[in-house]
């Protein structure tokens, strides 16, 4: 039982450059959110969708894109990666025992 | 919305001490949620609270749901290095809400 993985755990991008972050979860969990933490500034809400076909922005939307085609995938796309992006990105799920985070991907964005 | 203010967002203390951390609402919950995250690492559920007044350990921990519903307390016994990280607590999850409940974090550092 992997609980909320996410890959990859580590990228380097270049200004302008397009990635995913991978988050997959076999819980079988509804909701499903994407984090991006800096420091001093906690856990801000990107992106959540609370099912399949379901996806709504959060706090900081701007820049990323996600889709919900299936209950265990939540992809994070940036399309054109800017500095302002380098972050730590948690995908976390939630259920009966609450919030279920991935170990992060560190981005960095040069 | 609910507001989450954590205090203190820093602390840096000898081993063997105790530590205490709070947050308050601007809002009335009916959940507190605590999570601490190691280095490198995601979050991970510490301790839940579901009821005003309600104190609750776990190990060393112990964490308290204020009586007016608006704060709750998180102490740590005798410090140990492993006790190293950041400390969120988190308001009951609304799925409805494009808003994080997650406080900003107090982040522990412990001096052997």
């Amino acid at each position: 039982n992997a609980g909320v993985t996410q890959t990859p755990k580590f990228q380097v991008l270049k200004t302008g450059q397009s990635m995913t972050l991978q988050c997959a979860q076999d819980m079988n969990h509804e909701y499903m959110s994407w984090y991006r933490q800096d420091p001093g500034m906690g856990l801000r809400l990107i992106h959540y969708s609370v099912g399949a076909g379901i996806t709504d922005q959060g706090e900081v939307p701007n820049g990323y894109n996600v889709s919900r085609s299936t209950t265990e995938d939540f992809p994070l796309r940036l399309l054109s990666a800017a500095p302002s992006q380098t972050s730590v990105y948690f995908c976390a799920t939630l259920g009966g025992n609450g919030y279920t985070f991935g170990s992060g991907t560190r981005l960095t964005v040069v | 919305g609910q507001q989450l203010n954590q205090s203190p967002q820093s602390m840096f203390i000898q081993e063997g001490e105790d530590v205490s951390m709070n947050c308050t609402s601007s809002s009335i919950f009916n959940t507190w949620l605590w999570y601490k995250q190691d280095p490198g690492e995601g979050p991970v559920l510490l301790i839940a609270l579901y009821k005003a007044g309600e104190l609750t350990s776990n190990g060393r921990l112990t964490a308290q749901f204020g009586i007016t519903r608006k704060d709750s307390f998180l102490n740590i016994s005798a410090s140990i290095p492993s006790d190293v990280g950041i400390y969120f607590c988190a308001g009951p999850p609304n799925t409805n809400a494009g808003k994080s409940t997650f406080g900003d974090g107090t982040t522990l550092t412990v001096k052997p």
